[in-house]
């Protein structure tokens, strides 16, 4: 079955550590990747994308992700994490080239940052 | 920077009346989407909609939801009867095209059903 899972529901980081938040998928296509944020009281914000060819992506705020299809791990990284990132995190997986457009979310991870 | 647009931000409503939710999609987007987030669980979609018919629809979309896109720029979503259940964040989104497309979301309605 098609499924997108986010280990850590919440995470705790200090201001200015570096962040890791884990998605794996489970997809029977050839998937493209999505991190999406959601701010309190917001709609979702795409981050980045994956479609195909380099496997480590760049997106906004500075966050990046790595695509690793042995694994079958999409997870975003953060070399150093703003206050003002604390947000809840979404990865998402749909279909590349497939019949369907739907989007298949994971629970989100909820980022908390320290001062 | 073009967006998605959502009305209104929160509607509360009684147990079996009808709602319809608002959403203006991207102006030159083709494909349509509605989405919703129950409270403390993952987002789940609801239905595409393309060409002014549905592309595609999940089991939670039964015949109590319909979609509607009245005129060139407004997207809908009805529940004919709401049941408690239906609590929850409803997102609007809208892509260009199909398939590897990155769809767009809106800020979300957030439906209360007493």
């Amino acid at each position: 079955a098609q499924s997108v899972t986010q280990p850590d529901i919440h995470i705790t980081v200090s201001e200015g550590a570096s962040l890791e938040l884990r998605c794996n998928y489970s997809y029977g296509a050839t998937p493209y990747l999505f991190w999406y944020v959601q701010s309190p009281g917001q709609g979702l914000q795409l981050l980045l994308k994956y479609f195909s060819g380099d496997t480590l992506v760049q997106g906004i705020k500075g966050f990046e992700a790595e695509f690793k299809r042995s694994q079958s791990s999409f997870n975003l990284r953060k070399p150093s994490v703003h206050w003002s990132d604390a947000a809840e995190y979404f990865c998402a997986v749909g279909a590349l080239g497939g019949a369907t457009n739907k989007l298949i979310f994971g629970t989100g991870t909820l980022l908390a940052v320290q001062p | 920077e073009p967006e998605v647009t959502q009305t209104p931000s929160h509607q509360v409503t009684q147990m079996g009346q009808e709602v319809i939710l608002r959403c203006v999609p991207i102006s030159n987007h083709l494909y349509f989407y509605w989405y919703r987030q129950i409270l403390g669980q993952k987002v789940e979609f609801l239905v595409s909609f393309y060409n002014n018919e549905i592309s595609e629809k999940s089991e939670i979309f039964d015949d109590q939801f319909s979609v509607e896109r009245p005129d060139g720029s407004n997207f809908t979503l009805k529940i004919r009867s709401t049941k408690l259940e239906d609590s929850a964040m409803y997102f609007c989104a809208s892509s260009m095209r199909e398939g590897t497309d990155t769809q767009y979301f809106g800020p979300g309605t957030r439906l209360t059903v007493l």
